[in-house]
């Protein structure tokens, strides 16, 4: 079943502007990932964050995990026209197994 | 490594037809999964294969749809037959094998249009 989902659903911003999207879960998660996803592609991994981890950088991207609100933040800084994609967060459900269950996404636009 | 490779990339047919998409998941990857995307319903789980054998199918809408994973380097989603509502992107995925959620590596899709 489907369990991050996504606020957001559409974002429209200027290049050189910050993006936030936020994801909320609803069981205990092993872990968190974010993905992109551009116009007719495959889904492409961003970043995973654990659940004994709250923050999290990778180059222009900052993740945060609150486990206590089951939610998470995806910002994007700086954004660039390339940034404009779908964006998708996923959990494992606290399952035991290896299956993910991914977010309705979050439409993000980037002027130039 | 070329990443998960699907085909065919596009594929229209006409209702009642046969459709068989294929996937080559990353050499080295024990997990692989079988997705639908579609506008109304979002990103679906069909399937999903461990060591080549089905985990979990009950993503798969009925009996027209089956997956089979004869290898470790080659699976295949079946419809048969089709339907115009079937029409979507199917994506593939693989991960290495976990127990917590790992990170998978989606092939391009295929798009599938039902006449």
């Amino acid at each position: 079943s489907q369990q991050g989902e996504e606020d957001p659903q559409a974002l429209s911003i200027q290049e050189g502007e910050n993006a936030t999207m936020n994801c909320s879960y609803k069981t205990s998660i092993n872990n968190l990932q974010w993905y992109r996803q551009n116009s007719g592609r495959g889904l492409v991994h961003l970043i995973l964050i654990r659940s004994n981890e709250r923050e999290k950088h990778s180059g222009r991207l900052r993740v945060t995990l609150d486990t206590s609100k089951k939610s998470s933040s995806l910002l994007i800084t700086a954004s660039r026209a390339a940034d404009t994609a779908s964006y998708f967060c996923a959990t494992d459900a606290g399952e035991g197994n290896n299956r993910l269950a991914f977010g309705k996404g979050n439409q993000v636009v980037v002027i130039p | 490594d070329a990443g998960v490779i699907q085909s065919p990339r596009h594929e229209v047919t006409e209702m009642g037809q046969e459709v068989t998409l294929r996937c080559k998941p990353i050499s080295g990857h024990n997990s692989l999964f079988w997705y639908r995307q579609t506008m109304m319903r979002g990103l679906e789980l069909l399937i999903y294969f461990n060591n080549n054998v089905p985990i979990d199918d009950s993503g798969m809408p009925e009996d027209r749809f089956s997956a089979k994973m004869p290898n470790a380097s080659f699976s295949t989603l079946k419809i048969q037959p089709s339907e115009p509502r079937d029409s979507a992107v199917y994506f593939c995925a693989s991960s290495l094998p976990g127990l917590a959620g790992e990170v998978q590596y989606f092939g391009a899709g295929t798009r599938l249009s039902v006449l």
